[in-house]
């Protein structure tokens, strides 16, 4: 079976500049996260997704990002403009639940540098 | 806030020799679940082993097994038998966040010695 495919796998890109990162979660898979991941702060939620709808948006760090999932199997997390400091590993994640009895399967990331 | 707590954020061990690894985390729940995930330099996020917190038998998986003490919130991860291929970070996982959503501990980084 096809694990959550995240695309693409690095993006170099300048400041400023409008990106967009993408996310196929598992098939039958109701739940969807977005995460980042750095050194200073580790892995944080960003949003998260449940049956298509955004349940919690709390981390999302700015109004300069922002997510949505069209249908059950994609998922877009835009930043737009840019900053240096959004550089990180941008990672999404698919379960079945909600609830975190299930457990994640994770993408393998992004790897996002803002010059 | 619930919280998790990975106090080690390096550690080593020699091939074929055990190693363990602990979390801590805080709850005011009774019926929950807990993980351990790997990720290599590959920088994949992969499953290692889940725990329920019902259950008090401790979960294995071949060499992989964890040492759950409920009432400590406690959740070690020790692997046996140590492989090159373990040299990883390992995050352990709690679903505190207000929406069931997982929390993460920052991390211990495991090196394995030839």
């Amino acid at each position: 079976d096809a694990g959550v495919i995240q695309s693409p796998r690095h993006e170099v890109t300048e400041m400023g500049q409008e990106v967009t990162l993408r996310c196929k979660p598992i098939s039958g898979h109701n739940s969807l996260f977005w995460y980042r991941q750095t050194m200073m702060r580790g892995l944080e939620l960003l949003i998260y997704f449940n049956n298509n709808v955004p349940i919690d948006d709390s981390g999302m760090p700015e109004d300069r990002f922002s997510a949505k999932m069209p249908n059950a199997s994609f998922s877009t997390l835009k930043i737009q403009p840019s900053e240096p400091r959004d550089s990180a590993v941008y990672f999404c994640a698919s379960s079945w639940g909600g609830r975190g009895n299930q457990p994640q399967h994770f993408g393998d990331g992004t790897r996002l540098s803002i010059l | 806030a619930q919280t998790v707590t990975q106090s080690q954020p390096e550690m080593s061990v020699q091939e074929a020799e055990t190693v363990t690894l602990s979390c801590t985390y805080d709850t005011s729940e009774s019926d929950y679940y807990l993980f351990w995930y790997k990720q290599p330099p590959s920088r994949q996020m992969i499953l290692v082993i889940r725990q329920e917190a019902y259950k008090q038998q401790n979960a294995t998986e071949n060499r992989f097994s964890v040492n759950f003490q409920k009432a400590a919130k406690s959740f070690s991860l020790k692997i046996s038998d140590s492989q090159l291929g373990d040299a990883a970070m390992y995050f352990c996982a709690y679903p505190g966040g207000s929406q069931g959503n997982l929390i993460f501990g920052k991390g211990t980084k495991l090196s394995v010695k030839p």
